[in-house]
């Protein structure tokens, strides 16, 4: 079965430090998508990153990266100069191409960004 | 541009009661999805449309039906309200419909509901 773990319940991080979030994933498909969101306390979900599968380059969008380990089954996202806007759950989501209508989510992360 | 927009943004229903929970989208995206939260937890599939005229459910349909109107706009009915439907609820689009493990999906707001 296609599973998504986070760790990580909750995580804390002083503001303008780096904070890497983990995802670990179970699959033996070969061809899928990662995927992480950002849900403030407001609760609309915020897409921030992909990763395909097949990528060789780990996946950038700004301040967001991706580090991703195909052979740990891995695809922990990282935040670099931690804002207080940084402050949310955070979600690793996969499309799986057997299953690929539906996204499968992690039960996600709570990051405070400490001043 | 509005994206996607969700009504309401919060419901309550006494338990028996059915109510109608609307998505329309913007950005001409082909596939709409429906999604609950459930606290502490990621979000679960209820239904999709992967275009217009078509539907299928995802991994938990029971209790709730669709309509997909239109390209636009993706319903959720809930006929006869229960406890277990308290959650919030999110409409998601994509862009060409495929399914792909590749394509993202874009959220709607949100809708919280709670069943008394």
């Amino acid at each position: 079965a296609q599973k998504i773990t986070q760790t990580q319940p909750g995580m804390f991080v002083q503001e303008k430090e780096a904070v890497t979030l983990d995802c670990t994933y179970d699959t033996s498909d070969q061809s899928y998508g990662l995927f992480w969101y950002k849900q403030p306390s407001s609760g609309e979900m915020i897409f921030l990153i992909y990763q395909g599968s097949y990528d060789e380059q780990n996946a950038t969008e700004g301040r967001y990266s991706l580090n991703f380990q195909k052979a740990r089954k891995s695809a922990n996202l990282v935040i670099s100069a931690s804002q207080l806007g940084d402050s949310a759950m955070y979600f690793c989501a996969m499309r799986f191409s057997g299953s690929a209508r539906q996204l499968t989510f992690g039960s996600g992360t709570q990051l405070t960004v400490l001043p | 541009n509005a994206g996607v927009t969700q009504t309401p943004k919060f419901q309550v229903l006494k338990t028996g009661q059915s109510m109608t929970l609307q998505c329309a989208q913007d950005m001409n995206h082909n596939s709409m999805y429906w999604y609950r939260q459930d606290p502490g937890m990621g979000l679960r599939l209820i239904y999709y449309s992967a275009s217009e005229g078509t539907t299928d459910k995802g991994e938990v349909p029971n209790g709730y039906n669709v309509s997909r109107l239109n390209k636009r706009e993706f319903s959720l009915r809930l006929e006869s309200a229960a406890p277990s439907q308290t959650s919030v609820y999110f409409c998601a689009t994509e862009i060409l419909g495929g399914g792909t493990p590749q394509e993202t999906q874009y959220f709607g707001p949100g809708t919280r509901l709670l069943v008394l």
